[in-house]
């Protein structure tokens, strides 16, 4: 079946501008995870959804960032007057409920702000 | 907090031979998950090997086992008869529960013919 997908694959904004990643995870899955992988790291966790409820938003690193997923499938993470320091890999997982223990991943977003 | 640490950036190895990635971390929390993932140039991350920490059995997966410390909070990967597609970077997780996934650093495993 599908994995996850994420949209768009490559994205370069420019310094101040507003973005908007897409997450679309396996069908049935109620857990979604967005993470931060900036060049040569691992990734970093930002926030978690268990179906449209946002359970963890502890990793958000300013309120510049903002995620949702009000259906319960696809998420969006928007990042509002991108700076340099946003440029990153931005990663979606999903898994089947909470107590899964496989996250399966989306192949990223790379963000370059300019 | 939660700290994982990798302390190899970067390891070589033959062909067919075999190879250990170190990983260590930190936690105060008695029940909880490990991983290893492998991250190809390609980025898609993949799950190679998982144990939980109420195990005392080692988790194996074919080529890939590994060797789970639980006092001395130490979780490392062997992988054996290594093969060219095994070139990738791989990167030890911790989870506690439903949480979100603690990475390290990274290993950069090369493969030499």
């Amino acid at each position: 079946g599908a994995g996850v997908s994420q949209s768009p694959r490559y994205k370069v904004a420019k310094r101040g501008q507003d973005v908007a990643l897409r997450c679309d995870p396996i069908s049935g899955h109620v857990s979604l995870f967005w993470y931060q992988q900036a060049l040569g790291q691992g990734p970093e966790f930002l926030t978690y959804f268990q179906n449209e409820a946002q359970l963890d938003k502890s990793g958000l690193p300013s309120d510049r960032f903002f995620a949702e997923r009000p259906e319960g499938s696809v998420s969006t993470l928007k990042i509002q007057r991108t700076q340099q320091e946003d440029s990153a890999v931005y990663l979606c997982a999903s898994s089947l409920d909470r107590t899964s223990n496989e996250q399966y991943f989306g192949p990223g977003t790379r963000l370059t702000v300019t | 907090a939660q700290t994982v640490t990798q302390s190899q950036p970067e390891m070589s190895v033959q062909e067919a031979e075999t190879v250990t990635l170190s990983c260590t971390y930190d936690t105060s929390e008695s029940d909880y998950y490990l991983f290893w993932y492998k991250q190809p140039p390609s980025r898609q991350m993949i799950l190679v090997i998982r144990q939980e920490a109420y195990k005392q059995q080692n988790a194996t997966e074919n080529r890939f086992s590994v060797n789970f410390q639980k006092a001395a909070k130490s979780f490392s990967l062997k992988i054996s008869d290594s093969q060219l597609g095994d070139a990738a970077m791989y990167f030890c997780a911790y989870r506690p529960g439903a949480d979100g996934l603690t990475f390290g650093k990274g290993t950069h495993l090369i493969i030499q013919p």
